[in-house]
């Protein structure tokens, strides 16, 4: 089964700098989708950036870009110029092309320091 | 364009009743997917629906039941509560045709079992 990891339950950064979320994914399956949700303390679940596999370019979403090493089973999240209103946990997910069934991580609290 | 909207915000049950949870997805999406997200957990898959059937399903017993109707709207029916379902419960739509993978999330329902 497809497990997702996230192994920093929490990150700090400082207003204006950058940041990197980690998260690797263990998955037999070479078609599949990855994705970053962000979800502020209003605990609705924002879609930051995504990423599909068979894709070799990064995505990347204004301030958001994801490094994805896919030999390495790695996606993580790069933030640039940080501001105060991306403070949240920030959630890696997996979804496979052949079903519905999508996993997440365990999230990454993120602060942001002004 | 009206996003995923779900009622009630808030609800208190006690253990062995039943819970009905609704979800209206985003204007133009056909996809309906439930999820449950324990305190300090990330989500976890329910189950999914695609045009008013069951559309791939998560490891939870059958007294997590759904429906979906003509409008793309669904309901999360939960039998014989027990302690452990207190949790929030997110819906997500997803468009159909090349971006049905990506799901969008509501602001969620949090369901206390007492």
């Amino acid at each position: 089964a497809q497990t997702v990891t996230q192994s920093q339950p929490e990150m700090s950064v400082q207003e204006a700098e950058t940041v990197t979320l980690s998260c690797t994914y263990d998955t037999s399956e070479s078609d599949y989708y990855l994705f970053w949700y962000k979800q502020p303390p209003s605990r609705q679940m924002i879609l930051v950036i995504r990423q599909e596999a068979y894709k070799q370019q990064n995505a990347t979403e204004n301030r958001f870009s994801v490094n994805f090493q896919k030999a390495a089973k790695s996606f993580s999240l790069k933030i640039s110029d940080s501001q105060l209103g991306d403070a949240a946990m920030y959630f890696c997910a997996y979804r496979s092309a052949s079903n519905n069934d999508m996993r997440f991580g365990a999230g990454t609290r993120l602060t942001v320091k002004p | 364009e009206t996003g995923v909207t779900q009622s009630p915000t808030h609800l208190i049950k006690t253990r062995g009743q039943q819970v009905t949870l609704r979800c209206s997805s985003q204007s133009g999406h056909n996809t309906v997917s439930w999820y449950q997200q324990a305190l300090g957990q990330g989500p976890q898959f329910i189950f999914q629906y695609y045009r008013e059937e069951e559309n791939g399903r998560g490891n939870f017993p059958p007294r997590f039941s759904g429906l979906q109707f003509p409008n793309y709207s669904s309901e999360l029916n939960v039998n014989a509560l027990e302690l452990d379902d207190s949790a929030l419960y997110l819906c997500a739509s997803s468009p159909g045709g090349p971006r049905g993978y990506e799901q969008y999330f509501g602001p969620g329902t949090r369901l206390t079992v007492t």
